[in-house]
């Protein structure tokens, strides 16, 4: 099945910087990679997802770039602010009849400092 | 607006109690997943389901089982508790189908066995 790395496990930035968090997948068939934002005691929610057939893709501070050949994903978060101090999932999926699930990174808990 | 509810947000059971978690989705998703969420071993998939009456299982289903008899739900069993199924337990569900493929989340039961 799917494997899914995840690092840095935490990650502490100054209010302003930025933020990189690294995924790396070993199923090739993998087309579609979500990240997820979770809150303090709160659902995991959808930021940002990026296709196979993608290498890139930006939703204000928010970005995500996909190497296919060296299977691995990353997301970067500019000019940060204290609310986006939460624990991050990557995920790696396919779009199959009865395969899509989804296998999650082990997160990676993001402080950012006033 | 999608929901996915589960029927409690806090559980305590005793070792050996057979405890069922149940999932509603409201959206008329044809994936349903259980996923159990432990610190620094992120989100790891326990069963999944991909139309009613059909269930896999996903990477730790030892000590579980699944029923999906209606679409809309999906249940989670544990037929022995144990205490090493304390954990944050998440439902989730997800649409077939290559335009939506956002997988969306309950808020969780957090089970302790004890």
């Amino acid at each position: 099945g799917e494997n899914v790395e995840q690092h840095p496990s935490t990650l502490s930035v100054q209010e302003g910087d930025s933020a990189v968090i690294k995924c790396t997948y070993s199923d090739s068939a993998s087309n579609y990679f979500p990240w997820y934002k979770q809150e303090l005691g709160k659902r995991p929610q959808l930021i940002i997802d990026i296709r196979s057939n993608v290498g890139e893709k930006k939703d204000q501070r928010i970005a995500v770039t996909l190497n296919k050949t060296a299977k691995h994903f990353s997301l970067h978060i500019t000019e940060t602010q204290p609310e986006d101090s939460a624990v991050y999932f990557c995920a790696a999926s396919r779009d199959f009849y009865t395969g899509n699930q989804f296998y999650f990174g082990t997160g990676t808990s993001l402080t950012v400092i006033p | 607006d999608v929901k996915v509810t589960q029927s409690s947000r806090y559980l305590v059971k005793r070792t050996g109690e057979k405890v069922f978690l149940e999932c509603v989705q409201d959206m008329d998703h044809e994936n349903m997943f259980w996923y159990r969420q432990d610190p620094g071993l992120g989100l790891r998939l326990i069963y999944f389901s991909y139309d009613v009456k059909m269930k896999e299982k996903g990477d730790i289903p030892e000590g579980y089982s699944v029923s999906r008899e209606k679409k809309e739900r999906f249940s989670l069993i544990l037929e022995s508790a144990s205490t090493n199924q304390t954990s944050m337990y998440l439902c989730a569900s997800r649409p077939t189908g290559t335009g939506v493929t956002e997988a969306f989340f309950g808020q969780g039961t957090r089970l302790t066995v004890v």
